[in-house]
């Protein structure tokens, strides 16, 4: 069945370093794939998302990337800041006709000060 | 703030009770997302509505059901509630059909 792999569950990083966070899909047609962040006793908040016709999509410190071949996309982070700390999510939008996001298991960011 | 509302923030009830959570998409969006969180499972969809009808279904028990109203907003019904039902309950808003889906805070249900 559709399926959303998600690595690494759990990401400590420095301030000021990069993070990546890695995302396989099962569902080959799948043409949206967006990413959350989840911060401690809050719903899950859209930070950026990228179209299946779009390798790379950028907005100031993060970016994602698509290989739709692969059937993998990445959440990166640059210049990493305590705030950042949150579980993110990825999710791919299932099968055509229906609007059912199928999501990851999360990583739980860390950014040490 | 997303602009979608979920009512109750927390609630806690017994086994073999009958809740209701109660959803209001952001103004515009036709379409309604529910969700189940539990740490064990990640983020479930359940059910999707647009302008009224039952358009997706996920892994939604016979237990569980929900409506979107013609205002707009939702409401899910979770009956002869069991342990395994604790959980985060989020409800996420779209325009039209999406796909950028917005979520409220959720309502987390303690049963007990």
């Amino acid at each position: 069945g559709e399926n959303v792999e998600q690595h690494p569950s759990t990401l400590s990083v420095q301030e000021g370093d990069s993070a990546v966070i890695k995302c396989t899909y099962s569902d080959s047609a799948s043409n949206y794939f967006p990413w959350y962040k989840q911060e401690l006793g809050k719903g899950p908040q859209l930070i950026i998302d990228i179209r299946s016709n779009v390798g790379e999509k950028k907005d100031q410190r993060i970016a994602v990337t698509l290989n739709k071949t692969a059937k993998h996309f990445s959440l990166h982070i640059t210049e990493t800041q305590p705030e950042d700390s949150a579980v993110y999510f990825c999710a791919a939008l299932g099968a055509s006709g229906t609007y059912k996001y199928i999501f990851g298991t999360g990583t739980r960011l860390k950014v040490l000060a | 703030d997303s602009g979608v509302t979920q009512t109750p923030k927390h609630l806690i009830t017994a086994t073999g009770q009958r809740v209701t959570l109660r959803c209001s998409p952001r103004s515009g969006d036709l379409s309604v997302y529910w969700y189940q969180q539990s740490l064990d499972q990640g983020l479930q969809f359940l059910i999707q509505y647009y302008n009224g009808e039952e358009r997706a279904k996920g892994n939604i028990l016979e237990r569980f059901s929900a409506q979107q109203f013609p205002d707009l907003h939702s409401e899910l019904n979770l009956s002869s509630l069991e342990l395994g039902d604790s959980a985060l309950y989020f409800c996420a808003s779209s325009l039209q059909e999406g796909p950028e889906a917005f979520f409220g805070q959720g309502t987390r249900l303690t049963v007990v």
